[in-house]
């Protein structure tokens, strides 16, 4: 299994210009979540999933979108990107049962 | 919302000496609190978590401890070794509804030779 896995690793990007940071796992996670990190700070939860279909806003939801078509993949949106939203971004999943969350090696985004 | 503060924010140490960081949280519904370790360009790694019924939790040099009460828990590593060295990050969550986790704000840990 690969566990979870993002793509890119990482990407500069203009202000005003859109994208989407992909997420995808092999472990049949239920539950899915996007963090950002920045600098000196914790991970700050900017959405989340509970199933498929099934989406609800962290906080930190501002500037983002998400959407859960399948149980294996949780992309995020970037709609038009502002400095702010320069970041390392990751993505983690995990399962029923009280289990922990397990994360992706991450997405370090600049914007400039 | 809940709120988990973390100290200190580097902390260097001897090989072989011992290492804790510590957490307290702000929400009494907290029940579930997970340790990670970053490395350098690295996601976060789980190294331990306890729930609130339990009050220590050990697996080989690694230890944390819960004090319920005083709303704080607590890291132990023991006879650290240079590649303990590495970010520590401490959470929090409250079961159910996604069981959210509320990071603190890390801890540097630097094992010198």
């Amino acid at each position: 299994n690969a566990g979870v896995t993002q793509t890119p690793k990482f990407r500069i990007l203009k202000i005003g210009q859109s994208m989407t940071l992909q997420c995808t796992q092999d472990m049949n996670h239920n539950y899915m979540y996007w963090y950002r990190q920045d600098p000196g700070m914790g991970l700050k939860l900017i959405y989340y999933s509970v199933g498929a279909g099934i989406t609800d806003k962290g906080e930190v939801p501002n500037g983002y979108n998400v959407s859960r078509s399948t149980t294996e993949d949780f992309p995020l949106r970037l709609e038009l990107a502002a400095p702010s939203q320069t970041s390392v971004y990751f993505c983690a999943g995990r399962g029923y049962s009280n289990q922990p969350q397990h994360f992706g090696d991450g997405t370090r985004l600049s914007i400039l | 919302g809940e709120n988990v503060e973390q100290h200190p924010s580097t902390l260097s140490v001897q090989e072989g000496d011992s290492a804790v960081i510590k957490c307290t949280y702000s929400d009494s519904a907290s029940n579930y609190f997970p340790w990670y370790k970053q490395e350098l360009g690295k996601g976060p790694q789980l190294i331990i978590d306890i729930r609130s019924n339990v009050g220590e939790k050990k697996d080989q040099r690694i230890a944390v401890t819960l004090n319920k009460t005083a709303k704080h828990f607590s890291l132990h590593i023991t006879e650290t070794q240079p590649e303990d060295s590495a970010v520590y990050f401490c959470a929090a969550s409250i079961g159910g509804g996604g069981n959210k986790l509320t990071f603190g704000t890390g801890t540097q840990l630097k094992v010198e030779l």
